[in-house]
């Protein structure tokens, strides 16, 4: 059973860039596509993007110019870049890792809260 | 744009229950790419229904799944305890890739 295990700076003022990654165990890494999504207080849920082991990548066309996918496969983890938060950008993070275009993984969330 | 909608937004049922949930597509969609998932308060979504009627690895066979073109229902034929959380319906796009979820229907207890 995948095990997605998250982390990042969880604070940030705006324009800052949030920062997360992911790391991926128990499982093999270049079986599935890993994706980031976000989830606001009392919201819904927005997929961000996802990248697969080779680096190929896809976003969401509303979010596309403000984020970078990066992933190492060496370490099993992906990463999240998303540049000059507003309190817009206020939610639960999640990386989680999909199969079949179904997310069947989920990391546990980091919440980014972003104020000045 | 493409858009799922659920209804209804909350639903009042008793132990026991059926629960009928409903996600309508703007646009008639791949029926291989209808998902559903359950998530708890304070905690990640968890898959329920992938391929619009197969149950992921564990899930009660008290859910079910159902529907086609741009109507789509999540059945859970006698809601139990736990049952009660957020519903989310989801698909997935190719052209180009992208993820859309539907706004959410709130079961809770009656």
């Amino acid at each position: 059973q995948v095990q997605l295990q998250q982390w990042g700076a969880g604070l940030l003022k705006p324009s800052e860039t949030l920062s997360l990654t992911c790391a991926v165990y128990r499982g093999s890494f270049s079986d599935y596509y890993w994706s980031w999504l976000r989830q606001p207080p009392g919201g819904g849920l927005e997929w961000i993007g996802e990248i697969n082991h080779r680096g190929s990548s896809s976003f969401n066309p509303s979010l596309k110019s403000r984020v970078i996918i990066s992933v190492d496969t060496s370490m099993s983890q992906f990463s999240l870049k998303l540049s000059s938060v507003t309190a817009a950008d206020t939610a639960m993070y999640y990386c989680a890792g999909q199969v079949d275009a179904t997310v069947r993984y989920w990391g546990r969330g980091t919440l980014a809260t972003v104020s000045s | 744009e493409f858009v799922l909608t659920q209804s209804p937004g909350t639903l009042s049922l008793s132990l026991g229950e059926r629960a009928t949930l409903s996600c309508r597509a703007s646009q008639s969609v791949d029926s291989r790419y209808l998902a559903w998932y359950q998530q708890n308060p304070g905690q990640a979504p968890r898959l329920l229904i992938y391929g619009t009627s197969s149950r992921a690895t564990g899930i009660p066979d008290r859910f079910s799944g159902s529907g086609s073109g741009t109507d789509f229902t999540l059945t859970i034929s006698r809601l139990e305890p736990e049952d009660f959380a957020v519903y989310f319906c989801q698909h997935y796009g190719s052209s180009p890739p992208m993820y859309t979820f539907g706004q959410g229907t709130k079961l809770e207890i009656k």
